[in-house]
């Protein structure tokens, strides 16, 4: 069975600074996509950020970037340039490929943005 | 562009009662999916929907039902609410399978007491 792991609970950044959340994932399957989402405490699930597993370019959304390690199964993200918006829970994603719609997801981690 | 609406936002039962999570899209997405989220566990997939008349289980299924009538709509049935039962509940909808994400709805908090 498929499994997403990240072991950060929480994290903090400072305003404009640079900050990577990990996620790990546990898979046997060769097609799959990875997603990143953000939950504000408005509740709200946001897609941050996608990759396809077949894709080796890691994909970029402006401050948000991901580094796809697809040997060691990593799927980490990176924010830059931290604005207090950023604020938020993070989840990672893991959608075999034609199922992305049962979506596993990780525990997220808690990102606190410092003034 | 409403995307996909979610009712009620909030809601209290007694443990034994019955009630419907309401769920719906215009996007006119084959997909749909249910999933709650409890503290230090992530969403989990309750049930899911390839297209009108077809569902199926997902991870955590026992005491929830669903049907899926129209492309729109697919509601969630709690049949006797149990105090496990209480939890952050979405829905979720997508255009096809594929690197295209899947759309939430603002969740509903259900508590059961």
């Amino acid at each position: 069975a498929q499994t997403v792991t990240q072991s950060q609970p929480e994290m903090s950044v400072q305003e404009a600074e640079t900050v990577t959340l990990s996620c790990t994932y546990d898979t046997s399957e060769s097609d799959y996509y990875l997603f990143w989402y953000k939950q504000p405490p408005s509740r709200q699930m946001i897609l941050v950020i996608r990759q396809e597993a077949y894709k080796q370019q890691n994909a970029t959304e402006n401050r948000f970037s991901v580094n796809f390690q697809k040997a060691a199964k990593s799927f980490s993200l990176k924010i830059s340039d931290s604005q207090l918006g950023d604020a938020a829970m993070y989840f990672c994603a893991y959608g075999r490929g034609g199922a992305t719609n049962k979506l596993i997801f990780g525990t997220g981690t808690l990102l606190a943005v410092q003034p | 562009n409403a995307g996909v609406t979610q009712t009620p936002k909030f809601q209290v039962l007694k443990t034994g009662q019955s009630m419907t999570l309401q769920c719906a899209q215009d996007m006119n997405h084959e997909y749909m999916s249910w999933y709650r989220q409890d503290p230090g566990m992530g969403l989990r997939l309750i049930h899911y929907s390839v297209g009108a008349g077809i569902t199926d289980q997902g991870e955590v299924p026992n005491g929830y039902n669903v049907s899926r009538s129209t492309t729109e709509d697919f509601p969630l049935r709690l049949l006797s609410a149990a105090p496990s039962q209480t939890s952050v509940y979405f829905c979720a909808s997508r255009r096809g399978t594929g690197v295209d994400g899947a759309f939430f709805g603002q969740g509903t908090r259900l508590t059961v007491v």
